[in-house]
């Protein structure tokens, strides 16, 4: 199976911080990579598709990048909806893998 | 548009079957180039897939619970249902549905339902 890792675990920033969150995998998955927001109680909501697509409707602030095996989402400025967990998932093969999660909290 | 929304027993006991069900609202379940999935969440172990069926009726199970693990569709109720059995506390977790909106990831989710595995 395909072992997907996040860096931080946790993540402090303050409103209008640019932010970069980190995914690697453990092999190359191409650009099969989405990343999802959820916040407590909910469930997850996805935010980007094929590494850099960005679902309809999320704002131009949350941006995707790489290919093979390491990956990046980046909050341009975050705003207050945005404190949050996000994961990465692959969907590279059949037997679909998300990561450990990032939590994004106040500083 | 599309909701998919869970249910089934919030309270099930060790040894015992667990079976949910997704209903599939605001759209045909086969429609579409769809894969209707089951994912859970527990704080020990994160998002784990399970497994899904396609409107065909074939499925793919998560290796680590396929010995366990049954969905199936039912296209004329618009819904789709997971069976895991043998169930331990290990399984407690809230159960999600979610549609793969293939080749792409999980585009829409249900709400979630908790299930604790306890006698």
């Amino acid at each position: 199976d395909i072992q997907m890792t996040q860096s931080p675990s946790t993540l402090s920033a303050s409103v209008g911080d640019r932010v970069t969150i980190t995914c690697r995998a453990s092999q190359s998955i191409s650009t099969w990579l989405a990343w999802y927001q959820q916040k407590p109680g909910k469930a997850p909501k996805l935010l980007i598709h094929k590494a850099s697509v960005l679902q309809s409707g999320v704002p131009s602030r949350f941006s995707g990048s790489g290919s093979g095996t390491e990956f990046t989402l980046t909050i341009s400025s975050l705003q207050p909806d945005d404190f949050a967990t996000y994961y990465c998932q692959q969907y590279s093969i059949d037997w679909w893998t998300f990561g450990p999660g990032t939590n994004v909290d106040f500083k | 548009q599309v909701h998919l929304q869970e249910s089934g027993p919030g309270l099930v006991k060790p040894s015992e079957t667990l079976s949910l069900t997704c209903t599939v609202s605001g759209g045909a379940i086969s429609a579409g180039d769809y894969y209707w999935s089951w994912i859970r969440q527990s704080p020990g172990k994160g998002l784990e897939w399970i497994g899904y069926v396609y409107p065909t009726g074939s499925t793919d199970y998560n290796p680590s619970l396929k010995s366990r693990i049954s969905i199936s569709i039912d296209t004329s109720k618009n819904q789709f249902s997971l069976r895991l059995t043998s169930l331990t506390a290990a399984d407690t977790a809230v159960y999600y549905c979610a549609r793969r909106n293939y080749p792409d990831a999980f585009d829409i989710w249900g709400q979630g339902t908790m299930v604790t595995v306890s006698s």
